[in-house]
């Protein structure tokens, strides 16, 4: 696969859990993603950090928390989530966001969560 | 709100046929245009991205661009069984982040 790796592949939590999905990115990138994918839903964009600065954060609720401790390394904390919120979720990386140059972002595995 | 549309299908193409695959979008200022494949739980993986008006062809596969109808399309030419996958067209701003379309599914039948 990809140069983007993601843990675990597979959660299942109940409401009251905090958990946290891991992404590492080994492909020298400066930006990362987290994404987030319904069933007969677009990929929605949930946050974008950029040299380790989030700079997009799309109406996301506070139960999702982001966490971006270098380039290489984002994770993604979950707290008190709703049954809504099982979906999979994918983080991806990208060389430079939004830098008017082609944003060719490489995607990993993805967690697939669900929330009881 | 900046819209990518897709049709969701599924299109079904016998094995050996050209499959055509169409998105188009709603911001005239998009730049960047972008094909991921995305295989039944699996994550999305980029095919091809083009940014000029024409055809950009690799392989089996050609993207063509036309900014004027905001219309991309992607053709797969001798399609196989291995082809058949969810494909999300993409689209960027000049300095904006990726929108995505649903995605169409493509089924090439043996």
């Amino acid at each position: 696969e990809t140069g983007v790796t993601q843990t675990p592949r597979h959660l299942v939590m109940g409401m009251t859990n905090k958990k946290s999905l891991k992404c590492e990115q080994h492909l020298g990138h400066n930006a990362m993603y987290w994404y987030k994918q319904s069933a007969k839903k677009p990929l929605e964009l949930m946050f974008v950090y950029s040299l380790e600065e989030r700079v997009e954060n799309n109406s996301v609720p506070s139960r999702f928390s982001p966490e971006c401790p270098n380039s290489s390394h984002l994770f993604l904390h979950l707290h008190t989530l709703q049954p809504e919120d099982s979906a999979l979720y994918l983080c991806a990386s990208s060389r430079l966001p939004w830098s008017g140059d082609t944003d060719t972002q490489y995607f990993g595995p993805g967690t697939r969560l669900t929330v009881l | 709100q900046k819209e990518v549309e897709q049709n969701s299908g599924p299109l079904s193409v016998p094995e050996g046929a050209i499959a055509s695959l169409n998105c188009t979008y709603s911001d005239r200022g998009s730049q960047s245009f972008f094909w991921y494949r995305q295989y039944s739980g699996k994550s999305p993986e980029l095919i091809m991205f083009i940014y000029s008006n024409g055809d950009k062809e690799d392989g089996r596969f050609t993207a063509q661009l036309n900014k004027a109808s905001q219309y991309v399309s992607l053709l797969i030419r001798d399609s196989q069984p291995s082809d058949s996958a969810t494909y999300l067209c993409a689209v960027q701003g000049g300095s904006e982040k990726l929108v995505f379309g649903k995605g169409t599914k493509l089924t090439v039948n043996p």
